[in-house]
C-alpha cells in the first residue's frame, strides 16, 4: 500500500495569505494524486487531480504540483471560502489511499 | 450531471450485517466505464476507501476490510451495494459513494449517510 502522510495537520492563517500543504508519499509513485477540499457536513470536493491540473471551476488561486514522493498544495491570497479541511489522495495503485487532512483554520 | 445518493438504514448493531445502496441518476452504471467507489469517514477523522466496483463488475477492495466487504451492482436498477459484516463500533462513520473513471480522481460524489453501530 502507497502510504500518504499530509502536513501540517492544522494550519492557522489570515484572509490574504499563502498557504502550502505537503503530502508525501511512502514509495515514489506517478502523478495519480487529487487534492480535495472538505467543509463540515459535506462531501470532499475535488480541486485538483494528476497532481497539478485544475479541476473544472476551481478558482485560480489553488495550485498543485510536486511528483515521485512529494506533493503540494498551494493555495495564494487565501479567501473566507477556503477555510476547510484539505485532503490528498493517490489513485496510482489500490488500495487508494488518503492523508490525514489539513484543517485550514482563521487565525 | 451524473448524481449519487446513498440509502440504507441509519443505525446498524455490533456483530451485524452493514448495507447500504447508491442509486445512480443522470448516467448509466454499466455503460459508463466507471468505477463506483465507497469510502467512509468515521466521526471528526479523515477518509478511508473502502473498495469498489468496475461497470463490469470487478472489485478491488482495501485489504483492511476486504474480509468483510462486498460491494455489487445492480444494473436493472442503475444502482451499486455496499455490504459490511460484523460491524463494530469502530465502523460508525459517514459513508459516502463516489463515481470515478480509471486513472481519475473521484470528481462525483453522494452526499453521504450516516450509520451508527450500536446496540
Amino acid at each position: 500500500d502507497i502510504q500518504m502522510t499530509q502536513s501540517p495537520s492544522t494550519l492557522s492563517a489570515v484572509v490574504g495569505d499563502r498557504v502550502t500543504i505537503t503530502c508525501r508519499a511512502s514509495q515514489s509513485m506517478s502523478s495519480w494524486l487529487a487534492w480535495y477540499q472538505q467543509k463540515p457536513g459535506k462531501a470532499p470536493k475535488l480541486l485538483i487531480y494528476k497532481a497539478s491540473s485544475l479541476e473544472s471551476g476551481v478558482p485560480s488561486r489553488f495550485r498543485g504540483s510536486g511528483f515521485g514522493t512529494e506533493f503540494t498544495l498551494t493555495i495564494n491570497s487565501l479567501q473566507p471560502d477556503d477555510f476547510a479541511t484539505y485532503y490528498c489522495q493517490q489513485y496510482d495503485s489500490f488500495p487508494l489511499t488518503f492523508g490525514g487532512g489539513t484543517k485550514v483554520e482563521i487565525k | 450531471q451524473l448524481q449519487l445518493q446513498e440509502s440504507g438504514p441509519g443505525l446498524a448493531k455490533p456483530s451485524e450485517t452493514l448495507s447500504l445502496k447508491c442509486t445512480v441518476s443522470g448516467g448509466s452504471i454499466s455503460s459508463s466505464g466507471s468505477y463506483w467507489d465507497w469510502i467512509r469517514q468515521p466521526p471528526g477523522k479523515g477518509l478511508e476507501w473502502i473498495g469498489n466496483v468496475f461497470y463490469s463488475g470487478s472489485t478491488n477492495y482495501n485489504p483492511s476490510l476486504k474480509s468483510r466487504v462486498t460491494i455489487s451492482v445492480d444494473t436493472s436498477k442503475n444502482q451499486f451495494s455496499l455490504r459490511l459484516t460484523s460491524v463494530t463500533a469502530a465502523d460508525t462513520a459517514v459513508y459516502y459513494c463516489a463515481a470515478r473513471k480509471p486513472n481519475a480522481a473521484v470528481n462525483c460524489w453522494g452526499q453521504g449517510a450516516l450509520v451508527t453501530v450500536s446496540s
